[in-house]
């Protein structure tokens, strides 16, 4: 049971534009949603976040939108860089006792010079 | 700052043998979790603490696994009788606390474990 997916196993983007990563979730309980990204032989490395109760949170180059309606949520970067290529992965809780975060299983994004 | 550190950061054992996986949280993170990733996979949760207590342990795959942590600090992992599928990545992670944005996760650099 795949809670949370994310269909695309990797994308390909020119340096400069803008990447665009998907994700898609079930469980309409999750109140919290995380983007993370990992390079190889790293532990993940927090990106941006955003609570159920907003639409859109943006970081510097970062932004993360949500919609509750679709479950679907994105994270846009722009413009892109070749140091952002990595596997990025999606992550969501449901709050409560424990805030166990449940991940998709990543999109290698590749940025090209 | 430190962060969170993990040891050994490989580890090969033969199936059968008993393996410990340590994890130094960054310091005052309460909540303490423990994931795995799978060659191909997404991050599998195992077990969580809060301080030395795991009021969830529901994705340890079998009671060859266990954890504990100790001085609301260092957690260890250990898997008794290791087979081959329980080679992965494990990661350990800590956070402040469990509520909205003291959720941002931090995560160690994994230890990787192979069972030959």
């Amino acid at each position: 049971d795949q809670q949370v997916k994310q269909n695309s196993p990797s994308l390909s983007v020119q340096e400069g534009r803008i990447s665009i990563l998907n994700c898609d979730y079930t469980n309409s309980m999750f109140d919290y949603f995380l983007w993370y990204k990992k390079y190889p032989a790293e532990g993940p490395t927090f990106l941006i976040s955003i609570s159920s109760i907003k639409d859109k949170n943006e970081d510097g180059r970062f932004t993360v939108f949500l919609n509750k309606s679709a479950k679907h949520l994105s994270l846009h970067i722009v413009p892109s860089q070749p140091g952002d290529s990595a596997v990025y992965f999606c992550a969501a809780s449901r709050g409560g006792a424990t805030n166990k975060l449940i991940f998709g299983t990543g999109t290698l994004l590749a940025v090209q010079p | 700052g430190a962060g969170v550190s993990q040891s050994p950061s490989n580890k090969v054992t033969e199936k059968g043998k008993d393996v410990e996986l340590r994890c130094d949280p960054i310091s005052g993170h309460t909540a303490l979790y423990w994931y795995r990733q799978s060659l191909g996979q997404g991050l599998e949760f195992l077990i969580y603490f809060q301080g030395n207590s795991a009021p969830d342990k529901s994705g340890l795959p079998s009671d060859r696994f266990s954890a504990e942590r100790t001085g609301g600090s260092v957690s260890t992992l250990t898997i008794q009788r290791t087979q081959q599928e329980d080679s992965a990545v494990y990661l350990c992670a800590s956070s402040l606390g469990t509520s909205g944005g003291q959720n941002e996760q931090f995560f160690g650099p994994g230890t990787r474990l192979t069972v030959l």
